[in-house]
């Protein structure tokens, strides 16, 4: 058990929905990454915050956004959802800034029909 | 350039084999390079990793060999046990906290 949960486990929607992806990172950690794995593409860095701030951005769609709250949990907003979004999401989390460590969570499967 | 290329895409081993997993990049700017261990329905956890300033890093039975000039990374296992028969991804960290990540190795350690 790596300490960082996600919520829900598993997810099914229609296209063109909103469904929102959260995660808890282990105690004391300030950073969260957020990372698609899809079977053709492996895992994709999507963007990170620390602290509440974001910090780097990879290849988050623009229909994706994401934050960290004051709690340091993180929400991960997926809208006009396609077929081509279902996939496994990650959270991470590491304690420093440029997080050496990343322990992930055991993922949230959404599935797009 | 921000890719990391990883090979094979999947590889079978007899136990006590050592399989070897391979990573090359082209951003001179990564500094920090993990390898992970996925098993199915759980999230990838940390192996070991290593720094471009080191050729060699050993963990257990696990190794990584780094040769910067090359721009290459590889795994080693040794004495792999059908345990071991996971996907694993190498990774890349570029300056800006980014991590790029491998197309994945699918092992497996017969018995």
């Amino acid at each position: 058990d790596s300490g960082v949960t996600q919520t829900p486990k598993h997810l099914i929607t229609a296209t063109g929905q909103r469904v929102t992806l959260r995660c808890s990172p282990r105690s004391g950690d300030l950073s969260v990454y957020w990372y698609q794995q899809s079977l053709d593409q492996g895992l994709q860095f999507l963007i990170q915050y620390y602290n509440g701030e974001e910090r780097a951005k990879g290849n988050i769609l623009e229909r994706f956004s994401a934050q960290q709250f004051p709690d340091l949990h993180s929400e991960l907003n997926l809208s006009s959802l396609e077929l081509g979004d279902s996939a496994l999401y990650f959270c991470a989390s590491s304690g420093q800034g440029g997080g050496e460590t990343q322990y992930f969570g055991p993922g949230t499967r959404l599935l797009v029909l | 350039q921000q890719q990391v290329k990883q090979s094979p895409q999947s590889l079978i081993v007899q136990k006590g084999g050592i399989p070897i997993i391979n990573c090359a990049y082209e951003n001179t700017a990564f500094d920090y390079f993990p390898w992970y261990q996925q098993f199915p329905g759980k999230g990838p956890a940390l192996l070991i990793a290593i720094r471009p300033d080191v050729s060699e890093k050993k963990e257990g039975r696990f190794t990584i060999s780094f040769n910067k000039s090359a721009k290459q990374f590889s795994l080693h296992i040794m004495d792999s046990q059908p345990g071991d028969s996971a996907t694993y991804f190498c990774a890349a960290r570029g300056g800006t906290y980014k991590y790029i990540f491998g197309t994945g190795t699918r092992l497996k350690v017969l018995a």
